[in-house]
């Protein structure tokens, strides 16, 4: 089955500084990869998502990388502010037509710290 | 997107009883997953709930132990039974979309004496 790694397992960074967080996985067949924030006390939130069909995708100050040879892809935060701090997780699954099952395989998420 | 409510939100329990945890979405939806998040840890794929058919479980995880219930396209039960305190855990549903997107509920807490 699908195997992901995902580091740092912590991460501090000033407040307007740039986070990367790093993600692998084992599967080729993998080809759906969605990051989540989850805030305390609360559950995951969807924040991006990148297929297998692009290399590279941006919303606002977050962006996610692709690399399907190396089979591992990545979150970038630029201009990191105090709310950003979350736990956040990436995620991995091959995703299929309608009525399969897609489950996601979760990395083992990064505490995100962001200083003020 | 989706709006999930979970029920209850947490939820302080006797060793031995079990617990029902509900699901309800805002729309209709083929696929719903439930989850475990263990203190500190990463989520953890219980079974996958289809309406009018079985749920699928993920190996370590029974029936017997998390029988679940998915009688409409907008609602699904997962039964936390006989539990002791290694059951304490976020327990979390979801849901998924067009384009393979996954949503999640806000999570029951779990805490067993």
């Amino acid at each position: 089955g699908e195997n992901v790694e995902q580091h740092p397992s912590t991460l501090s960074v000033q407040e307007g500084d740039s986070a990367v967080i790093k993600c692998t996985y084992s599967d080729s067949a993998s080809n759906y990869f969605p990051w989540y924030k989850q805030e305390l006390g609360k559950g995951p939130q969807l924040i991006i998502d990148i297929r297998s069909n692009v290399g590279e995708k941006k919303d606002q100050r977050i962006a996610v990388t692709l690399n399907k040879t190396a089979k591992h892809f990545s979150l970038h935060i630029t201009e990191t502010q105090p709310e950003d701090s979350a736990v956040y997780f990436c995620a991995a699954s091959e995703g299929g037509s309608s009525g399969s099952a897609r489950q996601l395989t979760f990395g083992s998420g990064t505490q995100l710290t962001v200083l003020p | 997107s989706a709006v999930i409510s979970q029920k209850p939100s947490r939820d302080i329990c006797q060793r031995g009883t079990s617990l029902t945890i509900q699901c309800q979405v805002d729309s209709q939806v083929t696929m719903m997953f439930w989850y475990r998040q263990q203190p500190g840890q990463s989520l953890t794929l219980i079974a996958t709930a289809n309406q009018g058919s079985e749920a699928t479980y993920e190996s370590g995880f029974v029936i017997d132990k998390f029988p679940i219930s998915r009688p409409n396209l907008t609602f699904s039960t997962l039964t936390v039974s006989n539990m002791s305190p290694e059951d304490s855990s976020i327990y979390l549903c979801s849901v998924e979309l067009s384009g393979n997107e996954q949503f999640f509920g806000p999570g029951t807490r779990l805490t067993v004496l």
